[in-house]
C-alpha cells in the first residue's frame, strides 16, 4: 500500500498563498492519478475541495472557492493544493487522497497555520 | 440534499466485532455510480480509507484491514453497515461514512459528521 508523503505542518500570513504538497512513492507516477484534496477542521467532518489530474481534467467541489486550486509537479513526482489569498478561515489540516488501484490512499495531512 | 449519519456503539471491548451503520438521506444506492465509503481517524491522527461499496453491490477493502471488514447495503432502509471484527484499542477512533460518485471522480463529497468508536476493556 503506497504511502503519501505530507510536511506535518505548513504557514503562511493573511492575504499570501499556501502552497501544500504531497508526494506521490517514485514507483507511482503521479501523471496517472487524480489527486484529490479534502479541508477538517477541529472537530469537523473533512471537506472535499477538489481533484486534480491536469488543467483538462479537475473539478471543485461544491462551494468551495476559485482560490483553491490543485496542480502537479511531475519532476517531484508531487501534487499540490494552491491556497491562494489566504484568510484566517483556512486555518486546518489539509489531506490528500489518491485511488492506486481498486482502493484508497490518504496522505498524513498537513496543519496549515495562518500566521 | 444528501446527508449521512453513523450510528453504533461508543464502546466496545477488545477482540469483540464492531458494527457500524451509515443512515443516509437524498440519494439511492441502487443509482448506477453511486457509492459510499467508511473512513476512520485515530484520535490527533490522518485519515484511513478502510472501505467502499458500490451501487452494484461490489465491495472495496483496504488492503490492510481486508481480512477484518464486511461492508453491506440494505437499498430497503438506505443503509450501509460496516463490520469490523477482533477490534483492538488502535482501533479507537471517529468513523465517518461518505457519499461518493463516478461523475465526481469517486471524491468523496459528502460526510457523515462521524461516531467515536473507544475500544477499551
Amino acid at each position: 500500500q503506497p504511502v503519501l508523503t505530507q510536511p506535518p505542518s505548513s504557514s503562511a500570513s493573511p492575504g499570501e498563498s499556501a502552497r501544500l504538497t504531497c508526494t506521490l512513492p517514485s514507483d507511482i507516477n503521479v501523471g496517472s492519478y487524480n489527486i484529490y484534496w479534502y479541508q477538517q477542521k477541529p472537530g469537523s467532518p473533512p471537506r472535499y475541495l477538489l481533484y486534480y489530474n491536469s488543467d483538462s481534467h479537475k473539478g471543485q467541489g461544491s462551494g468551495v472557492p476559485s482560490r483553491f486550486s490543485g496542480s502537479k509537479d511531475a519532476s517531484a513526482n508531487t501534487g499540490i493544493l494552491l491556497i491562494s489569498g489566504l484568510q484566517s478561515e483556512d486555518e486546518a489540516d489539509y489531506y490528500c487522497m489518491i485511488w492506486p488501484s481498486n482502493y484508497v490512499v490518504f496522505g498524513g495531512g498537513t496543519k496549515l497555520t495562518v500566521l | 440534499q444528501i446527508t449521512l449519519k453513523e450510528s453504533g456503539p461508543t464502546l466496545v471491548k477488545p477482540t469483540q466485532t464492531l458494527t457500524l451503520t451509515c443512515t443516509f438521506s437524498g440519494f439511492s444506492l441502487s443509482t448506477t455510480g453511486v457509492g459510499v465509503g467508511w473512513i476512520r481517524q485515530p484520535p490527533g491522527k490522518a485519515l484511513e480509507w478502510l472501505a467502499l461499496i458500490y451501487w452494484d453491490g461490489d465491495q472495496r477493502y483496504g488492503p490492510s484491514l481486508k481480512s477484518r471488514l464486511t461492508i453491506t447495503k440494505d437499498n430497503s432502509k438506505n443503509q450501509v453497515v460496516l463490520t469490523m471484527t477482533g477490534m483492538d484499542p488502535v482501533d479507537t477512533g471517529t468513523y465517518y461514512c461518505a457519499h461518493t460518485l463516478t461523475t465526481l471522480m469517486w471524491a468523496f463529497d459528502i460526510w457523515g459528521q462521524g461516531t467515536m468508536v473507544t475500544v477499551s476493556s
